[in-house]
């Protein structure tokens, strides 16, 4: 069984900083996704940045990018320039290859301070 | 613009009283997932059907049960609603294998 663990369950950053969340998994499979999902204060689930297991290439979405370090099963969240807007909970998911099954981490609590 | 949308986004319910939540989709997604989120965790699957196909998790209370009548939409009811069901109830939708997208929740009292 596939296990995702955020060992930060709170942050905090002043704005305009950069702040690394951090991510690891357990698994067998070679081939998945990995995911940080963004959960805004009583707002909706969204997706922030995803990478495919098989690519190299670390995943970048404007002020996000990821260092996937796929031998150490580690997939950490940079955010750059941090604003107010990315106050939130942040979450690390895991979903191999043709699978329905995702798995969530515990969730980090990033607060971005003026 | 293609949604996942929930209703009602606020349930108040007694306990033992059955209620039903609604979840539709306008991204044809052949898969939909409900979970279960309470207070800073991480979101509980409950179960999912991929076209018709149900599948339940191996933990999810027989008191909750799941419909799909068409693509779109999928419901979640829960027949015998106690205290610690109250939750926030997430939708999901993906085409197949690939990421999931939320709507916005439903936050489920139990009084």
């Amino acid at each position: 069984a596939q296990t995702v663990t955020q060992s930060q369950p709170e942050m905090s950053v002043q704005e305009a900083e950069t702040v690394t969340l951090s991510c690891t998994y357990d698994t067998s499979e070679s081939n998945y996704y990995l995911f940080w999902y963004k959960q805004p204060p009583s707002r909706q689930m969204i997706l922030v940045i995803r990478q495919e297991a098989y690519k190299q290439q670390n995943a970048t979405e404007n002020r996000f990018s990821v260092n996937f370090q796929k031998a150490a099963k580690s997939f950490s969240l940079k955010i750059s320039d941090s604003q107010l807007g990315d106050t939130a909970m942040y979450f690390c998911a895991f979903l191999p290859y043709n699978n329905n099954d995702m798995r969530f981490g515990a969730g980090t609590r990033l607060t971005v301070k003026p | 613009d293609a949604m996942v949308i929930q209703n009602p986004r606020y349930q108040v319910t007694q306990f033992g009283k059955p209620v039903t939540l609604s979840c539709s989709q306008t991204l044809n997604h052949n898969v939909m997932y409900w979970y279960q989120q309470k207070s800073s965790q991480a979101p509980k699957l409950l179960f999912h059907y991929y076209d018709k196909d149900f599948n339940n998790e191996a933990d999810t209370p027989d008191n909750f049960q799941s419909r799909r009548p068409n693509t779109s939409f999928c419901f979640l009811d829960i027949r015998s609603p106690g205290l610690g069901d109250a939750a926030m109830y997430l939708c999901a939708t993906s085409r197949g294998g690939y990421e999931q997208y939320f709507g916005p929740g439903t936050r489920l009292t139990v009084t």
